[in-house]
């Protein structure tokens, strides 16, 4: 079975510090696993995804994943937190050859001036 | 142009009420999806239809009945609406190793 965890319900960081969101994910097969963001009252926007190419992956808003097969993680990471910044991130991971994103719980970021 | 739409962004309505929530994708998709996100942000899948079949159904309550008229198109009817019903429900589209693009939603509220 695939699932996917993410550590911390709440991370909180001052504007310009480096933003750290962990995803730690099982899987039996090599995974296709995303990072989603949802804004107040929004629906989720695609951030990054990796698909087994590159294991560092780029993607809007100036984020970035690392995809580490030793360790099971694929975390989340923004050199310098914004304050638009603030928002719920999810973690997914396909699951196995089906259709199916298997989401984690979700982490709120908390910006500070 | 909005890719993946649904109406109506909120829905009140009371206990034992039959509604409808509507979904149309313009992005080409063959699958669709329902999830529902509960007060605490935890998504969950309903179901699936790919190209008007239905490909994934979840433990749901019977009372939630999905339709497709086409491949663009992905209702949700609910019967005999109750409080736990109560919810934020996205419909997405897309394959599952490109990632999924979101409506965004349509939130319930069962008085």
């Amino acid at each position: 079975a695939q699932s996917v965890t993410q550590l911390g319900s709440h991370v909180s960081v001052s504007e310009g510090a480096l933003v750290l969101l962990r995803c730690n994910y099982s899987s039996s097969v090599p995974p296709y696993l995303f990072w989603y963001v949802q804004y107040p009252n929004q629906g989720l926007q695609l951030l990054l995804k990796y698909t087994s190419a590159a294991t560092l992956v780029k993607g809007i808003n100036g984020f970035e994943a690392e995809f580490k097969k030793s360790e099971t993680s694929f975390h989340l990471t923004k050199p310098s937190a914004h304050m638009s910044d603030a928002a719920e991130y999810f973690c997914a991971v396909r699951m196995d050859s089906s259709y199916k994103l298997i989401f984690g719980s979700g982490t709120r970021l908390l910006v500070r001036p | 142009d909005t890719a993946v739409s649904q109406t109506p962004k909120y829905l009140v309505t009371q206990m034992g009420n039959d509604k409808s929530i509507k979904c149309e994708q313009n992005l080409g998709h063959d699958t669709m999806y329902w999830y529902k996100q509960d007060s605490k942000k935890f998504l969950k899948i309903m179901f699936s239809y790919n190209n008007k079949e239905l490909i994934i159904n979840e433990t749901v309550p019977n009372r939630f009945s999905p339709k497709s008229p086409d491949k663009a198109h992905l209702n949700l009817h609910i019967n005999s609406l109750e409080l736990g019903d109560s919810a934020v429900y996205f419909c997405a589209s897309g394959q599952s190793n490109y990632g999924y693009t979101f409506g965004s939603g349509t939130r319930l509220t069962v008085v």
